[in-house]
C-alpha cells in the first residue's frame, strides 16, 4: 500500500526566506506525486504534480519540487516566501498502476510566514 | 484548471436531522468523483468513490447506509448526512477527475459541517 510522510507538522520562516517542505513516499513502483496548498477554510489547490520526465517540475506561485528516486522524496521548495505562502500543504500520492486514481495524502505541513 | 464547485459551503443542522452537500463540476464532466473529510489538523480521510450511474465504493470504516452518495450525472454528485450526530461534524471536501489514467483531480472548496 502506498503511504506519504510529512516529517515537519508546522514550519516558520521569515518573509524572503527560502523555503523547503519535506516529503517521503512509499510504493513499489513509480508513483504519481503531488503537493496541494489548503488555506484556512478552503479546499485544494494544485501546486504541481510529477508523473514522469524530468525529476525538477515547476508549479504555480514560484514552487518547485524534485522527485529523487534513491531517497524516496518529493521536497516542495521555494526560493523567497511570501507572507501569502502561509497556509497548510498536503503532499499526496497516487500509484501509476490501475486506474484507481485514488489519493493518499500527507498529514500537512502548517507554513507561518514571519513579518 | 477545471472547476469544482461545493455547495454549501457551511451548513449547522440539529442532531438527527440529515443534511446534503452537492459537488458539481462546472465545466467538465465528471467520470469519478471522491468524498473526503478532514479532521481539525489533520490530513484528508477518503470516504468513498463514486462512478457515474453506478454505487459507491466506500472505504474501509466508513458507514454506507449513513453517508449516502448519489452520482446521477457527469457533473453532480451529493452526499448526505443522514441522522446526523456532533461527532459528524467535519470538513468535507470534494474532487472529481475526468477519464483516463494520467489527470489530476480537482478538489472543492470544501464544506463545513456542524451538528448540533
Amino acid at each position: 500500500a502506498q503511504s506519504v510522510t510529512q516529517p515537519d507538522i508546522h514550519i516558520t520562516v521569515s518573509e524572503g526566506a527560502s523555503l523547503e517542505l519535506r516529503c517521503n513516499y512509499s510504493y513499489g513502483a513509480t508513483p504519481y506525486l503531488f503537493w496541494y496548498v489548503q488555506s484556512p477554510g478552503q479546499g485544494l489547490q494544485l501546486l504541481l504534480k510529477y508523473f514522469s520526465g524530468d525529476t525538477l517540475v515547476q508549479g504555480i506561485k514560484g514552487f518547485e519540487a524534485e522527485f529523487k528516486r534513491s531517497q524516496s522524496s518529493f521536497n516542495l521548495r521555494k526560493p523567497s516566501v511570501h507572507w501569502s505562502d502561509a497556509a497548510e500543504y498536503f503532499c499526496a500520492v497516487k500509484g501509476s498502476g490501475g486506474s484507481n486514481y485514488k489519493l493518499t495524502f500527507g498529514k500537512g505541513t502548517l507554513l507561518t510566514v514571519n513579518p | 484548471g477545471a472547476v469544482v464547485s461545493q455547495h454549501p459551503s457551511r451548513v449547522i443542522c440539529k442532531s438527527g436531522t440529515s443534511v446534503k452537500i452537492e459537488c458539481r463540476s462546472l465545466d467538465f464532466q465528471a467520470t469519478t468523483m471522491f468524498w473526503y473529510r478532514q479532521f481539525p489538523k489533520k490530513s484528508l480521510m477518503l470516504m468513498a468513490t463514486s462512478n457515474e450511474g453506478s454505487k459507491a465504493t466506500y472505504e474501509q470504516g466508513v458507514e454506507k447506509d449513513k453517508f449516502l452518495i448519489n452520482h446521477a450525472s457527469l457533473t453532480l454528485s451529493t452526499l448526505t448526512v443522514t441522522s446526523a450526530h456532533p461527532e459528524d461534524s467535519s470538513f468535507y471536501i470534494c474532487s472529481a477527475r475526468t477519464g483516463g489514467l494520467v489527470t489530476e483531480a480537482f478538489f472543492g472548496q470544501g464544506t463545513r459541517l456542524t451538528v448540533v
